[in-house]
């Protein structure tokens, strides 16, 4: 049972290009979530979706965007990469939205240069 | 505004007794949740409350005062696995969690 697999693990990118960050659950949860964790400050969510079909913005949308096209899979995409958008990105997913009872991924390291 | 406040990092012996305590100031609130987080690895869930008091399970419990914004996790019969970051995150009123920067314990023989 894989739970939530994220890929990749790490990645080093040139300010200005685009990267997409995958994230696939087998757990046949309804939501899921993109958060960024950076060293002294909380997790922040990005981009969340509570259904298949459906997303929200987050505490920190900007420069990011998402699709839910199916229930297991929710990348996420950076237009234009930032060095400001170095950080590592968890992707969870919950049962059903509105519980705080969340499954990680692994994470995924991006460092923009 | 949003805010939790918890300790930055703890030390403590192995065998014994840690509280790591969370006050929070929050827009609503619908439960406090601890996560757990090992250096370079995922957050996981420890533990939920929801009413004021103590949830036992196994070596953790968890306290909440709503009145108060006040929520400790106690870890008893301390392991070196569990040499970790513990997480403090309240749910606001539109259900989003918002997270504390993390308390690194750190355990020592």
């Amino acid at each position: 049972i894989a739970g939530i697999t994220q890929a990749p693990t790490s990645q080093i990118l040139a300010a200005g290009r685009r990267m997409t960050l995958r994230c696939t659950q087998d757990m046949r949860h309804n939501a899921m979530y993109w958060y960024r964790q950076d060293l002294g400050l909380g997790l922040r969510l990005i981009h969340y979706s509570n259904t298949a079909g459906t997303t929200g913005k987050g505490e920190v949308p900007d420069g990011y965007s998402v699709s839910r096209a199916n229930t297991d899979d929710f990348p996420l995409t950076l237009a234009s990469a930032v060095p400001s958008q170095t950080s590592v990105y968890f992707c969870a997913s919950s049962l059903v939205p509105d519980t705080g009872e969340l499954f990680f991924g692994e994470g995924s390291r991006l460092t923009v240069l | 505004g949003q805010n939790i406040d918890q300790p930055t990092e703890m030390t403590a012996t192995e065998g014994a007794i840690v509280q790591i305590n969370c006050t929070y100031q929050t827009s609503g609130f619908n439960g406090l949740f601890w996560y757990q987080q090992h250096a370079g690895e995922a957050p996981t869930f420890l533990s939920y409350n929801v009413l004021d008091g103590l949830e036992e399970k196994g070596r953790f419990s968890s306290f909440l005062s709503r009145s108060k914004g006040y929520s400790y996790l106690l870890l008893k019969e301390l392991q070196m696995k569990d040499s970790a970051s513990y997480l403090c995150a309240p749910m606001d009123s539109n259900y989003q969690l918002i997270w504390g920067a993390g308390t690194k314990l750190i355990i020592k023989p």
